[in-house]
């Protein structure tokens, strides 16, 4: 089966700190993708990666930043956090033909 | 940004209760439709790919039909059962690394 795994489920920080949410999956997938999902709202696409080092925005990249130094991590940071950026975040991979996208449990991050 | 849309946003039904949501996605430039099942505290879960005008896919009692040429595509579920409690998402697929959510609808299935 194919694992996606985030580093935390839960995660509270104060406005201003740097965040990291880091996604690990464990099935070569070329492309990884982060997600925020908000109440009322459909996924929304933040970043996607298709190989180690590449990357491009997606709908909502304002506020964020990602990194891919290994086929298998992706991580997205949040340079300086802010309110407006609490929410549920997920990560998902997938093959380079996309296919299918699998998705990790998410990350309910809270900015206070 | 594109705009899927789902209806109903929630539903409680009754445990053997027949049930079905809708997606409504752009009729143009389709790539593909996804379903997937989001339990509480866990990962989506992948349900059904469907490409094609009138595909219909069948899982157990899941069952889903694609409409492209009108921009809908619906999913049943039939006898429900507690264990079908769940978020229910569609994505409309724009390109190969293009996926538009739609908000989901909640199933409550009560005993």
């Amino acid at each position: 089966d194919v694992k996606v795994t985030q580093s935390s489920r839960y995660l509270v920080k104060r406005t201003g700190e740097k965040v990291f949410l880091e996604c690990v999956q464990d099935m070569d997938h070329e492309n990884m993708f982060w997600y925020r999902q908000d109440p009322g709202l459909g996924l929304r696409l933040i970043y996607f990666s298709y190989d180690v080092k590449m990357k491009e925005k997606g709908d909502i990249p304002e506020g964020y930043s990602v990194s891919r130094e290994k086929k298998e991590r992706f991580s997205l940071i949040l340079e300086s956090a802010s309110t407006n950026q609490t929410s549920m975040y997920l990560c998902a991979s997938s093959t380079s033909e996309a296919y299918e996208q699998y998705f990790g449990p998410g990350t309910r991050l809270t900015v206070t | 940004i594109l705009n899927v849309e789902q209806s109903p946003q929630s539903l409680h039904v009754q445990e053997g209760d027949s049930t079905n949501f809708t997606c409504s996605f752009p009729s143009s430039n389709f790539y593909a439709l996804h379903w997937y099942r989001w339990e509480t505290a866990k990962s989506p879960e992948a349900l059904f790919v469907m490409t094609l005008n009138g595909d219909e896919k069948k899982k157990g009692r899941i069952s889903a039909t694609l409409n492209t040429k009108e921009g809908y595509s619906y999913l049943y579920i039939k006898g429900s059962q507690p264990e079908d409690s769940a978020t229910y998402l569609c994505a409309f697929r724009y390109n190969f690394n293009k996926f538009y959510f739609g908000s989901g609808t909640k199933l409550n299935v009560k005993p």
